[in-house]
C-alpha cells in the first residue's frame, strides 16, 4: 500500500491563480481531511469528508473548495490564490471514527507570491 | 471553540535524561481523544500516542507516557532516556468526532 500521496510536493503560485492539490489514499479509508500549516504553528482543518458525495467544512474552509466523488481521491481547490494561503497543506484518512490513528501524506508546500 | 495550548514553543533536553512538554486543552465535551504527534524536519507527521478521555489509566509506549488530568484539561508527554533521534517538533492535538484542534508545537532539542 502506497497509503496517503499528495501531488505537487511544492508550488508557487501567482496571486489570483488557481490550482487544485491532489490527495489520494489506497486504504479504503472513509474519513479523509485537509490541514493547512502556517509557519511555526499546528496544523488546522479546513475540510474534511466522511465519505464519497459528503463533505464538511472545518476551522479555515474559507478560499477553499473540496470534493468526494471517490472514497480514494479528495481533492482541495483553491480558486484565487492569496498570499495568506502560502502555507504546507496535508491531507490524512482514518478508517473510521473515534480515536484512531490518522495516516498523513507527506504534505504539499505552497508559496503565492 | 476548542483550543489546544502548548506553552513550551522550545525544550532542550541531554541524552539519556528525562523531559516532559505540557499542554492544556478547553473543551466543553466529556467524550474525546488526544495525541502527540511527532513532526522531523521532513514534515511527516509521525503518532507518537494517544489517550481515550474515558480512560483513567495514562498511556504508554515504550519510552513515551502522558499524565492526562482530565479535570485539569492537561495532558503532558513525558519522554525518558531521550535519544538523539527524539529531536523534532511535538504538536499535542484534540480530536471530538470531526473536530479536531492542534496547538502550536514545541521543538524538542537533544543534546549528546
Amino acid at each position: 500500500n502506497a497509503g496517503v500521496t499528495q501531488t505537487p510536493k511544492f508550488r508557487i503560485l501567482k496571486i489570483g491563480q488557481s490550482m487544485t492539490l491532489q490527495c489520494t489514499q489506497d486504504m479504503n479509508h472513509n474519513y479523509m481531511y485537509w490541514y493547512r500549516q502556517d509557519p511555526g504553528m499546528g496544523l488546522k482543518l479546513i475540510y474534511y469528508s466522511v465519505g464519497a458525495g459528503i463533505t464538511d467544512k472545518g476551522e479555515v474552509p474559507n478560499g477553499y473548495n473540496v470534493s468526494r466523488s471517490t472514497t480514494e481521491d479528495f481533492p482541495l481547490r483553491l480558486e484565487l490564490a492569496a498570499p495568506s494561503q502560502t502555507s504546507v497543506y496535508f491531507c490524512a484518512s482514518i478508517p473510521g471514527q473515534g480515536g484512531r490513528t490518522q495516516y498523513f501524506g507527506p504534505g504539499t508546500r505552497l508559496l503565492v507570491l | 471553540a476548542q483550543t489546544v495550548t502548548q506553552s513550551q514553543p522550545e525544550m532542550s533536553v541531554q541524552e539519556a535524561e528525562t523531559v516532559t512538554l505540557s499542554c492544556t486543552y478547553d473543551t466543553s465535551e466529556s467524550d474525546y481523544y488526544l495525541f502527540w504527534y511527532k513532526q522531523p524536519p521532513s514534515r511527516q507527521m509521525i503518532l507518537v500516542i494517544r489517550q481515550e478521555a474515558y480512560k483513567q489509566q495514562n498511556a504508554t509506549e515504550n519510552r513515551f507516557s502522558v499524565n492526562f488530568q482530565k479535570a485539569a484539561k492537561s495532558f503532558s508527554l513525558k519522554i525518558s532516556d531521550s535519544q538523539l533521534g527524539d529531536a523534532a517538533m511535538y504538536f499535542c492535538a484534540y480530536k471530538n468526532n470531526n473536530d479536531m484542534r492542534f496547538g502550536a508545537g514545541t521543538r524538542l532539542t537533544v543534546k549528546p
